[in-house]
């Protein structure tokens, strides 16, 4: 079956702008996550959704993140006023679940402030 | 800061060699994970070892995990150019989230 895509793939923005990256899980799972990878580092983690209970923001770096999901489906990660230090390789990820143990990730969106 | 920590940080070696890579973590963990990563997209699941494991394999891959040491290890018998990646590990406690450590970069020559 059709696994976790996300888009844009790249997106090269001004500093200053906001951009909104997209991530269509795997049907049924009901676990997301993002992540952000910085060039040569690990992910951080940034934001869960698991159903309808309340997010965990817990990784945003500042208020300038934010993230939304439609009940079990595709979730948002909007970041505004973007800074040079914003970019990164956005990575999310889905799992069956919150007790499941591996995730599916999708290919990313590198982006790019200028 | 990050649980895992992956050793070495950069691994070459030729087609054909083991490859073995480590993690060591610090607080207690329910499984551990291993991730590869083809040109820094998206990470593919490998193997999964549960803290009351110690050995497990599949196909040319074998994860240790001691738990008493915290640290793991990745070994990849007769490596193919093809296994060239970023490989991380990846803990996971009582709850949801992963924590990754910063990878290894492995590279098989022809």
């Amino acid at each position: 079956g059709a696994g976790v895509s996300q888009s844009p793939s790249n997106k090269v923005t001004e500093k200053g702008k906001d951009v909104e990256l997209r991530c269509d899980p795997i049907s049924g799972h009901t676990a997301l996550y993002w992540y952000r990878q910085r060039l040569g580092q690990g992910l951080e983690f940034l934001i869960y959704f698991q159903g309808n209970s309340a997010p965990d923001k817990s990784g945003l770096p500042s208020d300038r993140f934010s993230a939304e999901r439609t009940g079990e489906s595709v979730s948002t990660l909007t970041i505004q006023r973007t800074q040079q230090e914003d970019s990164a390789v956005y990575l999310c990820a889905s799992s069956i679940g919150s007790g499941g143990d591996e995730q599916y990730f999708g290919p990313g969106t590198r982006l790019t402030v200028t | 800061s990050q649980q895992g920590e992956e050793d070495p940080q950069a691994l070459s070696i030729q087609e054909g060699e083991n490859a073995t890579m480590n993690c060591s973590y610090k607080t207690s963990i329910n499984n551990l994970q291993w991730y590869r990563q083809n040109s820094g997209r998206g990470l593919v699941h490998l193997i999964l070892i549960r803290s009351n494991e110690r050995e497990k394999h599949s196909g040319r891959l074998r994860v240790t995990l001691d738990t008493s040491k915290k640290s793991s290890s990745l070994l990849i018998t007769a490596s193919r150019a093809a296994d060239t990646a970023s490989y991380f590990c990846a803990t996971k406690g009582r709850n949801y989230k992963l924590t990754f450590g910063k990878g290894t970069l492995l590279t098989v020559n022809p």
